[in-house]
C-alpha cells in the first residue's frame, strides 16, 4: 500500500494561513488523495479529497503536486475550532472503502 | 438527515469477555466500516461491510465479527477480550465508491481491565 508522511506537528497562529503538508512518492495512478481531520474528543471528518486537479470547498484547499508525490492542505484562516490531528490518506483502487490512517499532524492554533 | 451514532458511548469489560457496540449508519449509506483507534494512534481499520456481506478485512483476529443489518445498521463483536482491546472503536457509512467521504460517528471508548 502507499503511504504518506507528514510532520508530527505543526504551529499557526490564529487568522492566518496555514499548509499542511503530505509526502506521497509511491502515490499510483487510481489512488485518490483524501484528507480528514479529528478534533479533540471526536471521531474524524472528512476536509477534502483529489485526484490529480487541485481541489477547493468550503473548509480547505488541495494542492497536489504535477508528479501527484506530495500534497498541501490549505486552511486559508485558521481559527481556534481548526486546532486538531489531520490525516492525509491515499485511497488505493483495490482497497474498497478502507482508509489507512497514519500518525497525522497535530496542528496546534494560538489566539 | 441524522448522522452517525454509536451505543454505547463508554463501557467497561473484564478480560475474557465478550462486547457487542452498535452504530447506526447515516440514512441512504450502504456501507459500514469500523475502526479501532488506541491512544495517541491513528484509527486502524478492521473490517467493512457492503449490503449485509462482509467485503474487505484488516489485521484483525477472527474474534472480531460483525453484522450488518438490512437497515444498514451495524454491529461489532468482540469475543475473549484482552487488555489490547482498550480503544476507541469508530464506525464509518458512506456510499460504496473510492471518491465517497466516509461519515464517522463519535465512538465507543471500551476498557478492558
Amino acid at each position: 500500500d502507499a503511504k504518506t508522511t507528514q510532520p508530527n506537528s505543526m504551529e499557526s497562529n490564529e487568522e492566518e494561513p496555514v499548509h499542511l503538508p503530505c509526502n506521497h512518492s509511491t502515490i499510483s495512478g487510481t489512488d485518490y488523495i483524501h484528507w480528514y481531520r479529528q478534533l479533540p474528543s471526536q471521531g474524524p471528518e472528512y476536509v477534502i479529497h483529489g485526484l490529480t486537479s487541485n481541489v477547493n470547498n468550503r473548509m480547505a484547499s488541495l494542492a497536489i503536486a504535477e508528479d501527484r508525490k506530495s500534497s498541501t492542505l490549505i486552511l486559508h484562516r485558521a481559527t481556534l475550532r481548526d486546532a486538531a490531528v489531520y490525516y492525509c490518506i491515499l485511497r488505493a483502487n483495490n482497497a474498497g472503502n478502507m482508509l489507512t490512517f497514519g500518525g497525522g499532524t497535530r496542528l496546534m492554533v494560538k489566539p | 438527515e441524522t448522522g452517525v451514532t454509536q451505543s454505547p458511548t463508554h463501557l467497561i469489560k473484564t478480560r475474557g469477555q465478550q462486547v457487542t457496540l452498535r452504530c447506526s449508519s447515516q440514512s441512504g449509506h450502504n456501507t459500514v466500516s469500523w475502526y479501532q483507534q488506541a491512544l495517541g494512534q491513528g484509527p486502524q481499520f478492521i473490517f467493512q461491510y457492503y449490503r449485509e456481506e462482509e467485503n474487505g478485512r484488516g489485521n484483525f483476529p477472527p474474534r472480531f465479527s460483525g453484522l450488518q443489518f438490512p437497515n444498514y445498521s451495524s454491529e461489532l463483536n468482540v469475543n475473549a477480550l484482552e487488555l489490547d482491546d482498550s480503544a476507541l472503536y469508530l464506525c464509518a457509512s458512506s456510499l460504496a465508491g473510492l471518491a465517497n467521504e466516509q461519515y464517522f460517528g463519535p465512538g465507543t471508548r471500551l476498557t478492558v481491565t
